[in-house]
């Protein structure tokens, strides 16, 4: 059965400072990888999605990259914003379902 | 163009009544996906359907748990006789089809069950 690990569970930072999110899966055999973006009391906003045989992904101040064969990936975003602050969840597909990390909360502060 | 929209947004129910969740997919979707987030479990996935094939229904925690999906299109979650253990955001998420497990999944904004 397919892990998702994520680290740091919590995060603060002042604004300006950029953010590394870690996330790490058991089994390398994936079809590709999403990181999301929850809101309190809200639903998942898909932030980045790296296909297996990608290594990384970018979009605007965030970039992920992906090394499957050691079932990493890493999330970097660049000149954190207050705005930024959220829960960040990686998820990973094998076999058609995601499997979710439980996430990293991240604040920043002003 | 619109997204996925669940509905209700919340749900208040008495233990030991249904309930039914109900999902519209992005116009095009032919794949869906119900996902439970609760606090103990965190995110897990519970029923996958993709056009006219057979549901995987692999993680549905227990037989009081269905789901339909209505001309590939609207689906519906069912939680019979519901208990405390079933309160959860339940969230729904449709993807293109075409390309399977490769395509990207969006998601609505959930719907949180309360169960008294």
């Amino acid at each position: 059965k397919q892990e998702v690990t994520q680290i740091p569970a919590a995060l603060s930072v002042p604004e300006g400072e950029n953010l590394v999110l870690n996330c790490s899966f058991t089994d390398s055999a994936i079809y590709n990888l999403q990181w999301f973006r929850q809101d309190p009391g809200k639903g998942l906003t898909s932030l980045l999605l790296i296909q297996s045989s990608q290594r990384e992904q970018t979009s605007g101040r965030l970039n992920a990259s992906l090394d499957k064969s050691s079932g990493r990936s890493t999330l970097y975003i660049a000149a954190s914003q207050p705005g930024d602050s959220a829960t960040y969840l990686c998820a990973v597909v094998d076999d058609y379902k995601l499997s979710f990390g439980a996430g990293t909360t991240v604040t920043v502060r002003a | 163009g619109a997204g996925v929209s669940q509905s209700p947004s919340n749900k208040v129910t008495e233990k030991g009544k249904d309930v039914e969740l109900r999902c519209d997919p992005i116009s095009g979707h032919t794949a869906l996906y119900w996902y439970r987030q609760s606090l103990g479990q965190g995110l897990e996935f519970l029923i996958y359907f993709q056009g006219n094939s057979a549901p995987d229904k692999s993680g549905l925690p227990s037989d009081r748990f269905s789901a339909e999906r209505t001309g590939g299109s609207v689906s519906t979650l069912t939680i019979q006789r519901t208990q405390q253990e079933d309160s959860a955001v339940y969230l729904c998420a449709s993807s293109p089809g075409a390309g399977g497990p490769y395509n990207e999944q969006f998601f609505g904004p959930g719907t949180r069950l309360t169960v008294l």
